[in-house]
C-alpha cells in the first residue's frame, strides 16, 4: 500500500493555470478509473473536487479538471484564484480492495 | 443536507482502546459504503478502512489490520471504528466519509485521537 506520488508543492499567479500530478502503478491509478481529487484548507475537512478521473461533483467550479494517462493522473486548475490556495490530495482504488492516497500537494497562489 | 458527525476521540494511553462513532444524516446511510480516513498532525491523508452498505464486506490498511474493526448500525445510521492496541503512531484526526464511485465523497469534520502516556 505505497502512497501515490505527488509533488510537495506547486505555485502560480492569479489567473494562471497549474497542474498537479499523481503517479501510481498499474495496480491502482493505471488499473482503474476510480481516481479522485480532494481540496483541504487548513483546519478543515477534505472536499471532493474530482471523481472517476475527470468528473466534477455538483457545485465544483469548472476551473477544476482531471485527466489520466497510464499510471499518472492529473488535476488542472485554470484561472487561479486566491481561494484555491490549499492542500490537494489524489486517491485511487487499489487491486487489493483498498484505497490509497497521495502524499498531498500544497498549492500557493502568489 | 448530508451530515457526518464523528465523536469518541480523546486521549488514550498506548495499548489502550477507543471506539469512534460517526452519525450520518441527509442521505440513505443503509445504501452507502463508508470509509474511515486519518490524518496525523501536519501530515497527509491516510486511508484506514471501508465497509459495505450491509456490513458484510470490510477492508483495512495493513497498518491497522488486526487492531481496528469497522462496523455499522444501519438502524441507527451510525458507523463505528473500534481501535485496540493503540500506538503513538495512531495519533491523528479520524474522518468518516461516505463513498461514491469506490472512493470517499462526503467527509465529516473529524475527531482527534491522541495516544500518549
Amino acid at each position: 500500500q505505497s502512497a501515490l506520488t505527488q509533488p510537495a508543492s506547486v505555485s502560480g499567479s492569479p489567473g494562471q493555470s497549474i497542474t498537479i500530478s499523481c503517479t501510481g502503478t498499474s495496480s491502482d491509478v493505471g488499473g482503474y478509473n476510480y481516481v479522485s481529487w480532494y481540496q483541504q484548507h487548513p483546519g478543515k475537512a477534505p472536499k471532493l473536487m474530482i471523481y472517476e478521473v475527470s468528473n466534477r461533483p455538483s457545485g465544483v467550479s469548472n476551473r477544476f479538471s482531471g485527466s489520466k494517462s497510464g499510471n499518472t493522473a492529473s488535476l488542472t486548475i485554470s484561472g487561479l484564484q486566491a481561494e484555491d490556495e490549499a492542500d490537494y490530495y489524489c486517491s485511487s482504488y487499489s487491486s487489493t480492495s483498498t484505497v490509497v492516497f497521495g502524499g498531498g500537494t500544497k498549492l500557493t497562489v502568489l | 443536507e448530508v451530515q457526518l458527525v464523528e465523536s469518541g476521540g480523546g486521549l488514550v494511553q498506548p495499548g489502550g482502546s477507543l471506539r469512534l462513532s460517526c452519525a450520518a444524516s441527509g442521505f440513505t446511510f443503509s445504501s452507502s459504503w463508508m470509509h474511515w480516513v486519518r490524518q496525523a498532525p501536519g501530515k497527509g491523508l491516510v486511508w484506514v478502512s471501508r465497509i459495505s452498505s450491509d456490513g458484510s464486506s470490510t477492508s483495512y490498511a495493513e497498518s491497522v489490520k488486526g487492531r481496528f474493526t469497522i462496523s455499522r448500525d444501519n438502524a441507527k445510521n451510525t458507523l463505528y471504528l473500534q481501535m485496540n492496541s493503540l500506538r503513538a503512531e495512531d495519533t491523528a484526526v479520524y474522518y468518516c466519509a461516505s463513498q461514491m464511485r469506490a472512493l470517499p465523497f462526503y467527509w465529516g469534520q473529524g475527531t482527534l485521537v491522541t495516544v500518549s502516556s
